[in-house]
């Protein structure tokens, strides 16, 4: 089983949608969670990280459920610039391990 | 700063060939991190180097070995390559500990042929 997993998508939505991601992972002893965000054949960049008491960076929210180990990834009023790659970060007991899910393709259409 | 700099961009290699990338940080980080990345597969830990003097496996370190020459550098070496490892190459360093994050250098792009 996967450390990390994600709906690899792509999810099509239209300027201006609300679109949530989702990603499960399997040690419930996870300690850190993150959200990165890969463009097209460049590297992946820290979105942003994920507390158990849910975060909000402007029209992302990020949520932790630790009890059903998942993480989601909420982005409201989507923009063309949005359109990447998103993907899940675990960070472990081993705090020089993180583990990352293969990834969600968003495409954002005019 | 330049973070993370990785050296070449992209590469071609005949199969049986070896090659070293080069990965440097200026952000005084302890722990430093190569991946892979195939298409449909994620990111995947080659190796990885907690601290200064310290290299440890990761996911799929066959075919590879790794140098921390310094605190700011981590060396990939492929020994004779095989045309399975054509990939993108990420190096990646950390300050280290529970709650901090990674940064990514701009990839290696190698081809095995």
């Amino acid at each position: 089983r996967k450390e990390v997993e994600q709906d690899p998508g792509p999810f099509n939505v239209p300027e201006g949608a609300t679109v949530a991601f989702n990603c499960t992972y399997s040690n419930s002893a996870s300690q850190s969670f993150f959200w990165y965000r890969q463009d097209c054949r460049k590297e992946p960049k820290l979105l942003m990280s994920v507390y158990s008491s849910g975060n909000e960076d402007g029209r992302f929210t990020a949520q932790l459920n630790r009890a059903s180990q998942y993480i989601s990834l909420l982005i409201r009023d989507s923009k063309l610039s949005d359109s990447a790659t998103y993907l899940c970060v675990v960070k472990g007991l081993n705090f020089n391990k993180f583990y990352f899910g293969s990834g969600t393709k968003l495409n954002v259409k005019p | 700063n330049a973070g993370v700099t990785q050296t070449p961009k992209f590469q071609v290699l005949k199969t049986g060939q070896s090659m070293t990338l080069q990965c440097a940080q200026d952000m005084n980080h302890n722990s430093m991190y190569w991946y892979r990345q195939d298409p449909g597969m994620g990111l995947r830990l080659i190796y990885y180097s907690a601290s200064e003097g310290t290299t440890d496996k990761g996911e799929v370190p066959n075919g590879y070995n790794v140098s921390r020459l310094n605190k700011r550098e981590f060396s990939l070496r492929l020994e004779s390559a095989a045309p399975s490892q054509t990939s993108v190459y990420f190096c990646a360093s950390s300050v280290g500990g529970p709650a901090d994050t990674q940064y990514f250098g701009p990839g290696t792009r190698l081809t095995v042929l």
